[in-house]
C-alpha cells in the first residue's frame, strides 16, 4: 500500500537559520511528489512538485525540495527561514495516474524571534 | 477570482441527521476531490471526480456519498453522520491531474454530536 512519511511532528528553528523537513514515501513506481503549506486556519497552498528531470525543485517562497529515487525521500529545504514560514507542512504523492493522493500526516514549523 | 468555495464553513449537528456539504469551483476544472483532515492524520481522500457523472473512491469512502452532476459542482453528502465524522474537510480542484495543481477550498468544519 502507498504510504507518506513525515517523521518530524514538531519542528522549531530559529529565524535566519536553515530548515529541512523529511518526507519518505512508499510506492512502487515513482509517483508525483508535491509539497504543500497550510497557514493557520488557511486551506492547503502548493510549494512546489516535482514529476521527473531535475531532481532539485524550486518552489514559491524560497522554499526547494530534493527527490532522490534510492532513499525514497522528497525533502524541502529553505536556506534562511522568516517568521511567516510558520506553518504546517505537508507532503503529498499522486498515484493511478494521479488521481488518487496520499498525504503524509504533516509537519508544524515554528519560527523563533 | 478564480476559488473554490464550500459551504458552510462551520457545522454542529447530531447522529443520523442527514446533511451535505456544498463545494463550487469556478475554474473550470475537470477533476475535484474530497478530504478529511485529523489531528496526526493529515488529509485522507475521500471521494474524487475526473469529470461530469465520474466519481471513484479515495482511502476513506465509508459513511460518505458524492454526485457531480455539473463540472463546476461536487457536494460530500453524509446521509447518516456518526460522531466519528467530525473532522475538518476539504475540497481541492485541478485541471486534468498530468501536472495539475490541486486548489483547496477554506474548509468546512463539522462536529457531529
Amino acid at each position: 500500500a502507498q504510504s507518506v512519511t513525515q517523521p518530524d511532528i514538531h519542528i522549531t528553528v530559529s529565524e535566519g537559520a536553515s530548515l529541512e523537513l523529511r518526507c519518505n514515501y512508499s510506492y512502487g513506481a515513482t509517483p508525483y511528489l508535491f509539497w504543500y503549506v497550510q497557514s493557520p486556519g488557511q486551506g492547503l497552498q502548493l510549494l512546489l512538485k516535482y514529476f521527473s528531470g531535475d531532481t532539485l525543485v524550486q518552489g514559491i517562497k524560497g522554499f526547494e525540495a530534493e527527490f532522490k529515487r534510492s532513499q525514497s525521500s522528497f525533502n524541502l529545504r529553505k536556506p534562511s527561514v522568516h517568521w511567516s514560514d510558520a506553518a504546517e507542512y505537508f507532503c503529498a504523492v499522486g498515484v493511478k495516474n494521479f488521481n488518487k493522493f496520499y498525504f503524509g500526516s504533516g509537519t508544524k514549523l515554528n519560527v523563533k524571534p | 477570482e478564480a476559488q473554490v468555495t464550500q459551504n458552510p464553513r462551520y457545522l454542529i449537528t447530531v447522529t443520523g441527521k442527514k446533511l451535505t456539504v456544498t463545494c463550487s469551483q469556478n475554474m473550470n476544472h475537470e477533476y475535484m476531490s474530497w478530504y478529511r483532515q485529523d489531528p496526526g492524520l493529515g488529509l485522507r481522500q475521500i471521494y474524487y471526480s475526473m469529470n461530469v457523472e465520474v466519481t471513484d473512491k479515495g482511502d476513506v469512502p465509508e459513511g460518505y456519498k458524492v454526485s457531480r452532476k455539473e463540472k463546476r459542482n461536487f457536494p460530500l453528502i453524509l446521509e447518516s453522520p456518526s460522531p466519528n465524522q467530525t473532522s475538518l474537510y476539504f475540497c481541492a480542484s485541478s485541471f486534468q491531474l498530468a501536472g495539475a495543481t490541486q486548489y483547496f477550498g477554506p474548509g468546512t468544519r463539522l462536529t457531529v454530536l
